[in-house]
C-alpha cells in the first residue's frame, strides 16, 4: 500500500463548477500536510498547507481529518487555469526532513 | 538568487553511459533533496542533504546512483551505467530548517536513456 494515495482522475468538469479531491495517508504519525500543483512538464509548486482547523485561500479550501487520515481540497468556481495535476503531500515528522507525494489527481476544466 | 537551478534541462544518453546532473539551491537554504518522477506518478524521494551531510537515502537509490553536496551549496547526482528504466524527470528541491516551511523545486532534468 502506498503511503499517500489519491484518485488519479482525470476529473473533467465545466468552468465554474466546484470540484473536490481526497487523499488518504497511512502513517498516523504524519505531522503536516500540503497540496501542490503541477502543470504539465513543470515542477511542483506549493498550493497551500493544510491545517487541522481547515483553511481557505480564495477559491481553495483544504481540510484535514486526522481520525480518518485523509485530507481534502475543494476548488470553487473553477477556472480554465485550474487545469493541472494536484499532488497530495505529507510530511512524516516535525523535522521536515522529507515529504512524501501522492501520485496526483489530474483536473481538466472545460469551457 | 531567483530559485533552484538545475542543469541540464534535458539529457539524452545511450544505455550504459554515465550521466551527472547539477542542482544549485536557493542560497539561504541548507537542505537539499533529490526526487525522481515518472509519467503519471508523483515525485519519489531519492536522497536528502542537510548542509554537506547526506542524511537519508531511499532504497530506490541503487549502487549506480550517487549524490554529493561537497561544500553544502550545489549538489550533483550521478547515475552510472544508465538503464532504460532510469528515464525520468529528476527534480531537486531546497528548503531551510529556519524560517517559514517550504520546499522550492527546480525545473528538473529530464533524462532519456536510449
Amino acid at each position: 500500500r502506498k503511503e499517500v494515495e489519491q484518485d488519479p482522475g482525470p476529473f473533467n468538469v465545466p468552468e465554474g463548477a466546484t470540484v473536490a479531491f481526497n487523499c488518504t495517508y497511512s502513517n498516523s504519525a504524519s505531522q503536516s500536510f500540503f497540496w501542490y500543483r503541477q502543470d504539465c512538464r513543470k515542477e511542483p509548486k506549493l498550493l497551500m498547507s493544510v491545517y487541522s482547523s481547515g483553511n481557505e485561500d480564495g477559491r481553495f479550501t483544504a481540510q484535514l481529518n486526522r481520525a480518518s487520515q485523509y485530507i481534502s481540497l475543494l476548488i470553487r468556481d473553477s477556472k480554465l487555469s485550474d487545469s493541472a495535476t494536484y499532488l497530495c503531500v505529507v510530511n512524516r515528522d516535525s523535522s521536515a526532513s522529507k515529504i512524501i507525494f501522492g501520485s496526483g489527481t489530474r483536473l481538466s476544466i472545460r469551457p | 538568487d531567483t530559485g533552484v537551478s538545475q542543469n541540464p534541462r534535458h539529457k539524452i544518453t545511450k544505455r550504459g553511459q554515465n550521466v551527472t546532473f547539477r542542482c544549485d539551491p536557493i542560497s539561504e537554504h541548507n537542505r537539499l533533496y533529490w526526487y525522481r518522477q515518472t509519467l503519471g506518478q508523483g515525485p519519489e524521494f531519492l536522497t536528502y542533504f542537510q548542509n554537506e551531510a547526506q542524511l537519508e537515502k531511499s532504497r530506490l537509490l541503487s549502487d549506480r546512483f550517487s549524490a554529493e553536496r561537497p561544500k553544502g551549496s550545489f549538489s550533483t547526482l550521478e547515475i552510472q551505467r544508465t538503464e532504460q528504466g532510469d528515464s525520468a524527470m529528476y527534480l531537486c528541491a531546497s528548503s531551510s530548517d529556519r524560517g517559514p516551511w517550504g520546499y522550492t523545486f527546480g525545473s528538473g532534468t529530464r533524462l532519456t536513456v536510449v
